[in-house]
């Protein structure tokens, strides 16, 4: 079974802090993904990474910046976090799959980090 | 106006009823949909995938895509109180990585 881990459940930071949330998937996906979750909004990709040490803007990049060092770990970073990223954050990893007319991913999603910004 | 809608609902029905959930899309490029299945306090998971227009059956799920519509439904049979949690649409046109989302719908099932 696809197992994408989270770090944190549940996370309480402070306004200006620097956070951190970690995603660790174990099926050697070359794709990871970090999307936020809203009420009436939905699921909003901010960043993801096709491969070590690459990434690229989702629709929501602003305050949010990302690390992949290695395949299997993909972090989101707040830099100086605000109350406006309150949120529901959850990480995702894909491998390209071949079907009826061209390629495309299955995204597995870990629990989520719920995260509460005072 | 999004690319992808979805009714939130909540959606309450009784165990044993037909559940019939639906997305519309403004994107014609949109060819692979899928729906995924999100419970409480839990990340989203896969439960149907479909390539272009078209039904699809697993179990008690059956997923149907109507392009020329831009109109894609789930429809769940025998419908069970474990069925209850949040289904989200979500599309891409292929070829690429990035899905676009629904905003799910909140189903629930009571006994």
């Amino acid at each position: 079974d696809v197992k994408v881990t989270q770090s944190s459940r549940y996370l309480v930071k402070r306004t200006g802090e620097k956070v951190f949330l970690e995603c660790v998937q174990d099926m050697d996906h070359e794709n990871m993904f970090w999307y936020r979750q809203d009420p009436g909004l939905g699921l909003r990709l901010i960043y993801f990474s096709y491969d070590v040490k690459m990434k690229e803007k989702g629709d929501i990049p602003e305050g949010y910046s990302v690390s992949r060092e290695k395949k299997e770990r993909f972090s989101l970073i707040l830099e100086s976090a605000s109350t406006n990223q309150t949120s529901m954050y959850l990480c995702a990893s894909s491998f390209p799959r071949v079907r009826a007319g061209g390629t495309t991913d299955t995204q597995y999603f870990g629990p989520g980090t719920r995260l509460t910004v005072l | 106006q999004k690319e992808v809608e979805q009714d939130p609902g909540p959606l309450s029905v009784p165990e044993g009823a037909i559940v019939s959930l639906n997305c519309t899309y403004s994107n014609s490029a949109f060819q692979y949909f899928m729906w995924y299945r999100q419970y409480s306090r839990k990340g989203p998971e896969l439960l149907m995938y479909t390539y272009s227009s078209g039904n699809k059956e697993d179990g008690r799920f059956t997923a149907q895509v109507d392009k020329s519509s831009k109109y894609i439904s789930l429809f769940i049979r025998d419908s069970q109180p474990s069925d209850s949690a949040t289904y989200l649409c979500a599309m891409t046109t292929g070829g690429g990585n990035k899905l676009t989302f629904g905003t799910g719908t909140q189903l629930k099932v009571e006994l």
